[in-house]
């Protein structure tokens, strides 16, 4: 199985502040991941697939970069509904698997 | 508009079953190939099942194979997981949703239904 490991955990930032999280996979996946936007009760959401690919309706102030085992999701400015937690998939192969999650929070 | 709609959770004790149901609609069901991910509480996101357009595909994550199966009935618009052999470590949101294979891609979740299992 391919094992994301997603850095850091949590995240301590403030309105305005451009912030970077990290996904590493254990093996190769190509361009084969998507970063997910979950708050709390709510089901997650997609903001990139095919790791660069902004989904439709998400705004550009989010951005991702990578390919092979290292991967970003950056938002350049931060606004108040941007904090929630954060997943990285990969579907290079099954099973699917997440990253540990990344909670963004208020500082 | 594409909604998901789960049903069907609820309290089971260790060792019992239960079938969840996903309602689809808006789009052309039978051409998605559907996924069912499950999130334990305060816990992060968990993949656990895949099937193809016709059901001819099918993966189980090693959490819940032998136990769960997935299926689907196109005429119905409808994905299905029969859950056996329960246990506390089951106790989780469970989603359905689109699959992030799927292209052009799109993205689709439920609202998940709650599966406690408790005695």
């Amino acid at each position: 199985d391919i094992q994301m490991t997603q850095s850091p955990s949590s995240l301590s930032a403030s309105v305005g502040d451009r912030v970077t999280i990290t996904c590493r996979a254990s093996q190769g996946i190509r361009s084969d991941l998507g970063w997910y936007q979950q708050r709390p009760g709510k089901a997650p959401k997609c903001l990139m697939y095919a790791a660069s690919s902004l989904q439709r309706g998400v705004p550009s102030r989010f951005s991702g970069s990578g390919s092979g085992t290292e991967f970003t999701l950056t938002i350049s400015s931060l606004q108040p509904e941007d904090f929630a937690t954060y997943y990285c998939l990969q579907h290079n192969s099954y099973p699917i698997t997440f990253g540990q999650g990344t909670r963004l929070e208020i500082k | 508009e594409v909604q998901l709609v789960e049903s069907g959770g609820g309290l089971v004790q260790p060792g019992g079953s239960l079938r969840l149901s996903c309602a689809a609609s808006g789009f052309t069901f039978s051409r998605y190939t559907m996924n069912w991910v499950r999130q334990a509480p305060g816990k992060g996101l968990e993949w656990i099942s895949y099937i193809s357009g016709n059901s001819v595909t099918i993966y189980y994550a090693d959490s819940v194979k032998g136990r769960f199966t997935i299926s689907r009935d196109n005429a119905k618009n409808s994905l299905y997981l029969q859950m056996s052999s329960l246990r506390a470590d089951d106790t989780a949101v469970y989603y359905c949703a689109s699959d992030p294979r799927q292209r052009p891609f799109e993205d689709h979740w439920g609202q998940g239904t709650l599966v406690t299992v408790s005695a």
